[in-house]
């Protein structure tokens, strides 16, 4: 079955600089990558993702990047902001199953220093 | 719509007794995730269901776990008999086929079993 390794698994950065977190799958069938953002005591939020015909995706300061080669990729945040503290979990479809099955990597919690 | 909705948002029982958590998915959704999140395993996925059918429980960690669908608005977890390793918070997510990979977090219910 699919396996997402996340890293790093804490990150702290200073206000306005860029964060960058990394994510490998084991399953080449698997085509969707969300990234997800969960602030204290809330539910994970679809932030964005990226599908494997693609390898590039912006949405303002966040962007993801897929390599299906290497099977690995990435959220980077620029400009960083206080509120962008919160706890990121990749995740892959599960190649497998034709159902939306995801398979979370273990979380990065990021810091924002003011 | 609301979103994913779930009840209890806590729920504090003791060790033995059934608790039984709450979920309606967002309107029109037709698959239904159970999640476990822990700080030592991170978010796991229970079960799943698709139009109300169980799909996929290998997740359940044990007979002690059940999930229910009645119908497409409403699913119920159960633990019986509940244990101290249990404690965790219990997310719900639902999805619709044709955009079957963006599935949306309920708030979850924080589970203390003592």
């Amino acid at each position: 079955g699919e396996n997402v390794e996340q890293h790093p698994s804490t990150l702290s950065v200073q206000e306005g600089d860029s964060a960058v977190i990394k994510c490998t799958y084991s399953d080449s069938a698997s085509n969707y990558f969300p990234w997800y953002k969960q602030e204290l005591g809330k539910g994970p939020q679809l932030i964005i993702d990226i599908r494997s015909n693609v390898g590039e995706k912006k949405d303002q300061r966040i962007a993801v990047t897929l390599n299906k080669t290497a099977k690995h990729f990435s959220l980077h945040i620029t400009e960083t902001q206080p509120e962008d503290s919160a706890v990121y979990f990749c995740a892959a479809r599960d190649g497998s199953s034709n159902t939306g099955k995801l398979i979370f990597g273990q979380g990065t919690t990021l810091q924002v220093k003011p | 719509d609301a979103g994913v909705i779930q009840s209890p948002r806590h729920e504090v029982t003791e060790m033995g007794q059934e608790v039984t958590l709450r979920c309606k998915p967002i309107s029109g959704h037709d698959y239904l995730f159970w999640y476990r999140q822990t700080m030592m395993r991170g978010l796991e996925l229970l079960i799943y269901f698709n139009n109300n059918v169980p799909i996929d429980d290998s997740g359940m960690p044990e007979d002690r776990f059940s999930a229910k669908m009645p119908n497409a608005s409403f699913s119920t977890l159960k633990i019986q008999p509940s244990e101290p390793r249990d404690s965790a918070v219990y997310f719900c997510a639902s999805t619709y086929r044709l955009t079957y990979y963006e599935q949306y977090f309920g708030p979850g219910t924080r589970l203390t079993v003592t």
